[in-house]
């Protein structure tokens, strides 16, 4: 069965300031990612996928996540945040079956300070 | 293009009450689904569908029950609510996947906050 782990729930980060935030993942079977964010009170929003090809993958907002198949991760990164990039982070897997389905990580909570 | 709608954005029931809620798409997506999102939890999948007329399980189905008459609609239907199902619903859609960039990703709607109590 597939899972994701997002270790941690909170990331403190003063601005101006690299994050990172962590996601494991556990398959037998190929797997493709994403990084979807939510703002406050807002759906969700697509960061950035890896499907294949790359395993350095940008995103909007200056954020990238790179891929590694040997630790089973998918680690997102921003070298320089902002206080408008405070929000909840989730990663998740995608199945490579009929349903497509997504399955989703615990989210990390990105708090940027001034 | 109005994307992934849902209605309603809030709702309040009592206990045992019975609602559906809807989903829209109008991007003539084959898959929809349906997730509740609680605090710590992420997102986990309630029912899905993978085409008009059909549905399936996900990870919560307990409580729930799901219909896709009309390919653009996905209804999510609580027969008899429970304060258990508090939560906040979301519904997501895509298409069938192809060689397009985007045909892995999932589209999701705004959002429905219930509140039983």
């Amino acid at each position: 069965a597939q899972s994701v782990t997002q270790l941690d729930s909170q990331v403190p980060v003063f601005e101006e300031a690299p994050v990172e935030l962590r996601c494991n993942y556990s398959s037998s079977v190929s797997v493709y990612l994403f990084w979807y964010v939510q703002y406050p009170n807002q759906g969700l929003q697509l960061l950035l996928k890896y499907l294949s090809g790359s395993t350095l993958v940008k995103g909007i907002n200056g954020f990238e996540a790179e891929f590694n198949k040997s630790q089973t991760s998918f680690h997102l990164r921003k070298p320089s945040v902002h206080i408008s990039d405070t929000a909840e982070y989730f990663c998740a897997v995608g199945w490579m079956d009929s349903s497509y389905k997504l399955i989703f990580g615990s989210g990390t909570r990105l708090l940027v300070r001034p | 293009n109005a994307g992934v709608t849902q209605t309603p954005k809030f709702r309040v029931l009592k206990t045992g009450q019975s609602m559906t809620l809807l989903c829209a798409q109008d991007m003539n997506h084959e898959y929809m689904y349906w997730y509740r999102q609680d605090p710590g939890m992420g997102l986990r999948l309630i029912h899905y569908s993978v085409g008009e007329g059909t549905t399936a399980k996900g990870e919560v189905p307990d409580g729930y029950n799901v219909s896709r008459l009309k390919k653009q609609n996905f209804l999510l239907g609580l027969e008899s609510a429970a304060p258990s199902q508090t939560s906040v619903y979301f519904c997501a859609s895509r298409r069938i996947p192809d060689q397009a960039p985007n045909s892995y990703e999932q589209y999701f709607g705004p959002g429905t906050r219930l509140t039983v109590t």
